[in-house]
């Protein structure tokens, strides 16, 4: 079974720039988060979609950070402008449905912001 | 959700059973133990979870108090493989929609 895919690997930017994550979740999962992760830090969740829908939002940084998730299959998570801040991991992870705490997890992306 | 609380670090060596304690004092009659561990430059990865009773699986055993306010799990045979992070949460799931709480964890390290 394929697993969570996310690109890039790694992106470093200057701060004000723009940037893109990717992600595909594994086929047929209907919930999709992404989590940002801070050196030292656990994961924290950002924002949490049920098949094309949000369902949770609260602790995403609406002024700089949206997402979707078209057609309930991939998500785009972006940044614009960027911060210092915003340097991190990014991760999404990908469950089969409602309820479900046996997430699935990609690899991350490492994003680093000078 | 009720908060968990972890050793910072603990050490173990390869080929002994690493037990890895979690306090949820406060965990209510329908939040569930869940364990991820987090491997360097990886995702984190589900390894179990239960409720009351103990559960084993191919890669962990869960042991989960009477009053269950604490669980320990269980890695056998701790290989140096198993180094990583490993996260407890204590988490409702069930109906409402899944948003898992990651605190700090417990950094293992397994040496030779």
């Amino acid at each position: 079974e394929a697993g969570v895919a996310q690109s890039p690997r790694y992106k470093i930017i200057e701060k004000r720039q723009s940037v893109a994550f990717w992600c595909n979740p594994i086929s047929g999962h209907a919930t999709l988060y992404w989590y940002q992760q801070i050196l030292g830090q656990g994961p924290k969740l950002l924002i949490q979609f049920q098949n094309n829908g949000v369902v949770d939002d609260s602790q995403l940084p609406k002024d700089r950070f949206s997402a979707e998730r078209l057609k309930g299959v991939d998500s785009t998570l972006k940044i614009q402008p960027a911060k210092l801040e915003d340097s991190a991991v990014y991760l999404c992870a990908s469950s089969s449905g409602q309820g479900s705490r046996k997430l699935f997890f990609g690899s991350g992306t490492q994003l680093s912001v000078l | 959700d009720a908060k968990t609380t972890q050793p910072p670090s603990m050490d173990c060596a390869e080929g002994r059973a690493a037990n890895l304690p979690c306090n949820h004092s406060t965990i209510s009659g329908n939040e569930y133990v869940y364990w991820y561990r987090q491997i360097h430059s990886q995702g984190p990865q589900y390894i179990i979870h239960g409720l009351k009773n103990n559960e084993t699986n191919e890669m962990a055993s869960l042991i989960i108090t009477e009053d269950r306010k604490s669980s320990t799990l269980i890695l056998p045979h701790a290989t140096l493989r198993d180094t990583a992070v490993y996260y407890c949460i204590a988490d409702a799931g069930g109906t409402s929609y899944g948003k898992l709480t990651f605190g700090q964890g417990t950094i293992l390290t397994v040496h030779p």
